[in-house]
């Protein structure tokens, strides 16, 4: 079966970096992406891999490693507008997005 | 970047009613749309794919005839939630791919908050 696995709830500490890791199992894969969504709104595009290694992009950061099945987004110098759920999203061999459940972050001063 | 907007941005309605969800893409051409629903807390949930002059492919325990997707031309998908209920009512979320460019990212709407009474 198809599925993403990333931590429920994490807290972190504003001006610090956190690490939220996404673990995968897809049939076929072409990508791994990565929202951001604040309470109440819909998701907003922040990252895509699909070839192992880290793409960074300002405070944010992705990693991928096809081979472990797994990537982390890295968010540095949290501000406290960074709050937010952070979902995982796989890419099957249908081009179909397998949601996580999402990764809801509280920043705290 | 892209742009999809929904109308309207939240509805309530009457238990027994039907309520229409429009989804447009403002400035490219999305050939395939997608609608998810998403209860509070919880995680996006796929309802259906919707292709450009095709029936939609509806995910498994959704019924297709309570929820009747129309993806009548490249820029726009409705979605009528029929003889709606009170546990219909959730955050309805569409979102599209386009045809060029990063054809893979899709692109999501600001979600329509549905609540029947």
């Amino acid at each position: 079966g198809q599925n993403i696995d990333q931590p429920t709830e994490m807290t972190a500490t504003e001006g610090a970096i956190v690490q939220i890791n996404c673990t995968y199992q897809t049939s076929g894969f072409n990508g791994l992406f990565w929202y951001q969504q604040h309470a109440g709104e819909a998701p907003t595009f922040l990252s895509y891999n699909v070839l192992d290694g880290l793409e960074e992009k300002g405070r944010f950061s992705s990693f991928l490693s096809r081979s472990k099945g797994y990537s982390y987004l890295l968010l540095k110098e949290l501000q406290m507008k960074d709050s937010a759920s952070y979902l995982c999203a796989g890419m099957d061999s249908n081009y179909q997005l397998i949601w996580g459940a999402g990764t809801k972050l509280i920043i705290k001063p | 970047g892209a742009v999809v907007s929904q109308h309207p941005s939240w509805v309530i309605c009457k238990s027994g009613t039907s309520v229409k969800i429009e989804c447009r893409s403002l400035d490219f051409q999305a050939t395939t749309m997608f609608w998810y629903r998403q209860f509070p807390k919880q995680s996006l949930m796929l309802m259906a794919t919707s292709n450009e002059g095709s029936k939609a492919t509806y995910e498994q325990g959704v019924e297709k005839d309570k929820f009747l997707i129309n993806h009548a031309s490249l820029t726009l998908s409705t979605l009528t939630v029929t003889s709606a209920h009170p546990e219909d009512s959730s955050f309805y979320i569409c979102s599209a791919r386009g045809t060029s460019g990063f054809s893979y990212e899709q692109y999501f709407g600001p979600g329509t908050r549905l609540t029947v009474t």
